[in-house]
């Protein structure tokens, strides 16, 4: 196991409709990154956390925000969501090994929008 | 236009026999790339991970190769087990939070 949670793992929503997502790093693990992984691609980069603040953001609308907590944990917020928002939404913390930044991801939250 | 192309989308393999896969990128510079192997409903989980001066990393029967002039990886796989069933991302990383992903190969290994 990777040490990360996410919660919850399937979500139903309807168009228009708000979501939080959640996830749980591994303790020292100050940075978190979130991706969007549509069936059958590859995860696509959202944005990056590193203690507390936004560090780095993808190609993604304003309507997807996110928010780093002293515990380690951290959320996925999407606002209006739209059909195209379906998708695996994956939470990878981080950590330096020497020169390498080495990603552990979560399972997931698989969210479907109606 | 992915900068990450990965072939075959997928391919199926008999129990014990080798495979390789194929990563070709267009990302310039890139820090390093890695190998993820992902479960069905599971998240990624790193195989290997190689800066552009390697040319190969091994992690159990995984093997990865780089050629940093023709940009391409491979990922080779000795001796398949069931499971070895998964899907197979190249990812090339720009920086520490930049990272492009290719589609994935589908591995299925029939027994």
């Amino acid at each position: 196991e990777t040490g990360v949670t996410q919660s919850p793992t399937h979500l139903i929503k309807t168009r228009g409709q708000q979501v939080t997502l959640r996830c749980s790093s591994q303790s020292g693990h100050n940075t978190v990154s979130w991706y969007q992984q549509a069936l059958g691609q590859g995860p696509q980069f959202i944005f990056q956390y590193y203690r507390e603040e936004e560090n780095g953001r993808g190609n993604f609308p304003p309507r997807f925000s996110g928010l780093q907590f002293p515990n380690y944990s951290s959320e996925l917020n999407v606002n209006a969501l739209e059909l195209d928002d379906s998708a695996l939404y994956l939470c990878a913390s981080s950590v330096y090994m020497g020169t390498k930044n080495i990603q552990y991801f979560g399972a997931g939250t698989r969210l479907s929008v109606l | 236009k992915n900068q990450v192309e990965q072939s075959p989308q997928s391919l199926i393999i008999l129990e014990g026999k080798n495979c390789t896969l194929q990563c070709n990128y267009t990302v310039s510079p890139f820090s390093n790339l890695r190998w993820y192997k992902q479960d069905t409903g599971r998240g990624p989980v790193s195989l290997t991970i190689m800066t552009f001066s390697e040319n190969t990393k091994s992690n159990g029967r995984y093997t990865a190769t780089l050629d940093a002039d023709t940009k391409q990886s491979s990922l080779h796989i000795t001796a398949s087990q069931l499971s070895d069933s998964a899907s197979y991302i190249c990812v090339v990383s720009i920086n520490d939070y930049k990272l492009s992903f290719g589609a994935g190969t589908t591995v299925t290994v029939r027994a």
